[in-house]
């Protein structure tokens, strides 16, 4: 079965300080994998997909098949970074999106 | 370019009842998507409509059904609504091209109170 695991629900750091949130996934095949963000109000968002291999508000996120991870980074953190994130994978062209619970990610100044 | 919007915002039902949820999708896309997010966790999809058909379902009991219309707009209905269907629900929109899911555009979601 399709899972994603999210360990930390909670993740805070300090501005500046660099900040990984992590992302373990199950899955038989070549999954496509996503980060997907929620600001404070706002709805959720893509942030962005691993076939994409583009840095979106200075984040990255590299597929480990060997380790089944795709971690979120970002070398340093900024106050308006804080939000909750999620990891989500696909099978490629499948309609349906598997969560992880979510990191809440808290920048302190 | 009118994003995905969700209509009521907020219910209150109590269990046993039916409930219709409303989404608009986001000018453009053809495909809608149906989450449930519980409290503290994150959302689990329920089924997707493209061209009017259901296009995949989660697991869901046949109780959660959907509907999606020409204009794209979609509703969620919920039947015989037990404590556990409290929840919000998301609405998602994209555009299906080639078998192949683009991006998913989230609503805001409809919070369900079922008492």
């Amino acid at each position: 079965a399709q899972r994603v695991t999210q360990p930390e629900k909670l993740l805070s750091v300090f501005k500046g300080a660099p900040v990984e949130l992590k992302c373990n996934y199950s899955y038989s095949g070549s999954p496509e994998l996503f980060w997907y963000v929620q600001y404070s109000r706002q709805r959720l968002q893509l942030l962005l997909r691993h076939i994409s291999r583009e840095s979106i508000k200075g984040f990255t996120a590299d597929l480990n098949k060997g380790e089944t991870s795709f971690h979120l980074k970002k070398p340093f953190a900024q106050e308006e970074d804080s939000a909750m994130y999620y990891c989500a994978l696909t099978q490629g062209g499948s309609e349906k999106l598997v969560f992880g619970k979510g990191t809440k990610l808290t920048v302190n100044p | 370019e009118t994003g995905v919007t969700q209509s009521p915002t907020h219910l209150i039902k109590t269990r046993g009842q039916q409930v219709t949820l409303r989404c608009s999708s986001q000018s453009g896309h053809n495909t809608v998507s149906w989450y449930q997010q519980a409290l503290g966790q994150g959302p689990q999809f329920i089924f997707q409509y493209y061209r009017e058909e259901e296009n995949g379902r989660g697991n869901f009991p046949p109780r959660f059904s959907g509907l999606q219309f020409p204009n794209y707009s979609s509703e969620l209905n919920v039947n015989a609504l037990e404590l556990d269907d409290s929840a919000l629900y998301l609405c998602a929109s994209s555009t299906r091209r080639d078998s192949t899911n683009e991006k998913l555009f989230f609503g805001s979601g409809t919070q369900l109170s079922v008492l």
